[in-house]
């Protein structure tokens, strides 16, 4: 019964430098979410997956942006030429699909604080 | 465009009860989300509302009204571990997924 997960915890890393951050979803939910929460803000969303496909990415800020979900369960964010404005903690979370309407509860992993000096 | 707004911050005493209010503007809408967040932490979810009303779980309740892009969350029998950051969040995509679109929060602080 794990919950979402996301790996590293933690990541400080120097401006220009390429990042990559894991999240591997609760087993069986088919929709995975990116979002980016700063200091005193509520969470900003970035991309949805459903299954491999990425759905909706109209929240990445821009090129430097991707991500990726190949099998259909984890999924990875990558950053390219990070620049200081990107200092944030990079939530993951995961829903059950369902059909036909109503509740689509989703749960958070712990985020990752990704530090650009 | 989106916008949800929420107080800032609150503050109020153990045992007593605390409304946080939620005003919404979005372009579509398919039920609003509440969120508890403690700092450091992962938000969790705490009630979900898609019709006008109030829905009731336990210390906890949440009420809707669509006509008014209102909502609230009222918390009852505070306690100490009821400090944590408010987060009220649209979901405002049709069909059966989509993204949540959050407010800044409301930090709560329960004083003894």
């Amino acid at each position: 019964g794990a919950g979402v997960s996301q790996t590293p915890s933690n990541k400080v890393t120097e401006k220009g430098k390429y990042v990559e951050l894991r999240c591997d979803p609760i087993s069986g939910h088919t929709a995975l979410y990116w979002y980016r929460q700063s200091l005193g803000q509520g969470p900003e969303f970035l991309i949805y997956f459903q299954g491999t496909g990425a759905a909706d990415d109209s929240g990445l800020p821009n090129d430097r942006f991707f991500a990726v979900r190949p099998e259909g369960s984890v999924s990875t964010l990558k950053i390219q030429r990070t620049e200081r404005g990107d200092s944030a903690v990079y939530l993951c979370a995961s829903s059950l699909t369902y059909a036909g309407g109503g509740k689509v509860e989703q749960f958070f992993g712990p985020g990752t604080r990704l530090t650009v000096l | 465009g989106q916008n949800i707004d929420q107080p800032t911050e609150m503050t109020a005493t153990e045992g007593a009860i605390v409304q946080i209010n939620c005003t919404y503007q979005t372009s579509g809408f398919n039920g609003l989300f509440w969120y508890q967040q403690h700092a450091g932490e992962a938000p969790t979810f705490l009630s979900y509302n898609v019709l006008d009303g109030l829905e009731e779980k336990g210390r906890f309740s949440s009420f809707l009204s669509r006509s008014k892009g209102y909502s609230y969350l009222l918390l009852k029998e505070l306690q100490m571990k009821d400090s944590a950051s408010y987060l009220c969040a649209v979901l405002d995509y049709g069909g059966s997924q989509g993204n949540l679109i959050f407010g800044k929060g409301t930090k709560l602080s329960v004083k003894p």
